[in-house]
C-alpha cells in the first residue's frame, strides 16, 4: 500500500529565501506525481505534473524533482514571497486508474 | 470553462439525514474521483468512476454511494449520515490516461451533527 509522507509539517521562512518542500514515497511503481497548492478553505490548484520517466519540471519560480527508484520528490521555491503561503501537497498517481494518493502536506508561512 | 463545480458548497445534517453531493465538469474528461480531507489524515479516495458508467471503491467507501450520471456529472450520496461523516469532499476529473493532471473541484463542507 503507498505511503506518502511529507517534510516537515510546517515551515516559517522570511520573504526572500529559498525553500525545499519534501515528499517521500514508499511504492515507487507510479505513473506520475503531482504537486498541489491549497489555501485556507479552499480547493486544490494543481502546480506541477511530473511524469515517472521525468526528473523534473519548472513552473516560474517553482521546480519539482522526481527520483522514483528512491521514492523521493522534492519542490523548490525561490525568492519566496508572503503570497506563497498555503499549504503544498505531493500526491504519487499509482495504477492505471488515475488514482492518487496524498501526503499530508507541508503548511508553509512566509514573512514579510 | 467551469472546470469542476461542486454544489452545495456548506451543508449541516444531522445524524440518520440523507443527501447528495454534486459534482460536474466541463472539460469531457473520462474519469471523476471523490475524495474526503480530514485533519491529520489528508485526503483519501471514497470512490472513483473510470468512465461513463463504470464505479469503483476506493480507500473509505463506507457508507457512501455514488452514480455516474453522465460523462460529465459524478454524484456522492450519503444514506445515513454519521458524525463520523464530518469531512471536507472534494471531487476531481482526469482526462484520457493515468498520465495526465488531474482537477479538483472547490470542495464541500459538510457537518454531520
Amino acid at each position: 500500500k503507498q505511503e506518502v509522507t511529507q517534510i516537515p509539517a510546517a515551515l516559517s521562512v522570511p520573504e526572500g529565501e529559498n525553500l525545499v518542500l519534501n515528499c517521500s514515497f514508499t511504492d515507487s511503481a507510479i505513473y506520475n506525481l503531482q504537486w498541489f497548492r491549497q489555501d485556507p478553505g479552499k480547493g486544490l490548484t494543481s502546480l506541477l505534473l511530473i511524469q515517472s520517466s521525468q526528473r523534473e519540471q519548472t513552473s516560474g519560480r517553482l521546480n519539482a524533482s522526481l527520483d522514483k527508484s528512491s521514492g523521493r520528490s522534492t519542490l523548490y521555491i525561490a525568492a519566496s514571497q508572503p503570497g506563497d503561503s498555503a499549504t503544498y501537497l505531493c500526491a504519487p498517481g499509482s495504477g492505471n486508474t488515475g488514482k492518487l494518493i496524498f501526503g499530508q502536506g507541508t503548511t508553509l508561512q512566509v514573512k514579510p | 470553462n467551469a472546470g469542476v463545480t461542486q454544489t452545495p458548497k456548506f451543508q449541516v445534517l444531522k445524524t440518520g439525514q440523507s443527501m447528495t453531493l454534486q459534482c460536474a465538469q466541463d472539460m469531457n474528461h473520462n474519469s471523476m474521483y471523490w475524495y474526503r480531507q480530514d485533519p491529520g489524515m489528508g485526503l483519501r479516495l471514497i470512490y472513483y468512476s473510470a468512465s461513463e458508467g463504470t464505479t469503483d471503491k476506493g480507500e473509505v467507501p463506507n457508507g457512501y454511494n455514488v452514480s455516474r450520471l453522465n460523462k460529465r456529472e459524478f454524484s456522492l450520496r450519503l444514506e445515513s449520515a454519521a458524525p463520523s461523516q464530518t469531512s471536507v469532499y472534494f471531487c476531481a476529473s482526469l482526462a484520457g490516461t493515468s498520465y495526465n493532471e488531474q482537477f479538483f473541484g472547490p470542495g464541500t463542507r459538510l457537518t454531520v451533527l
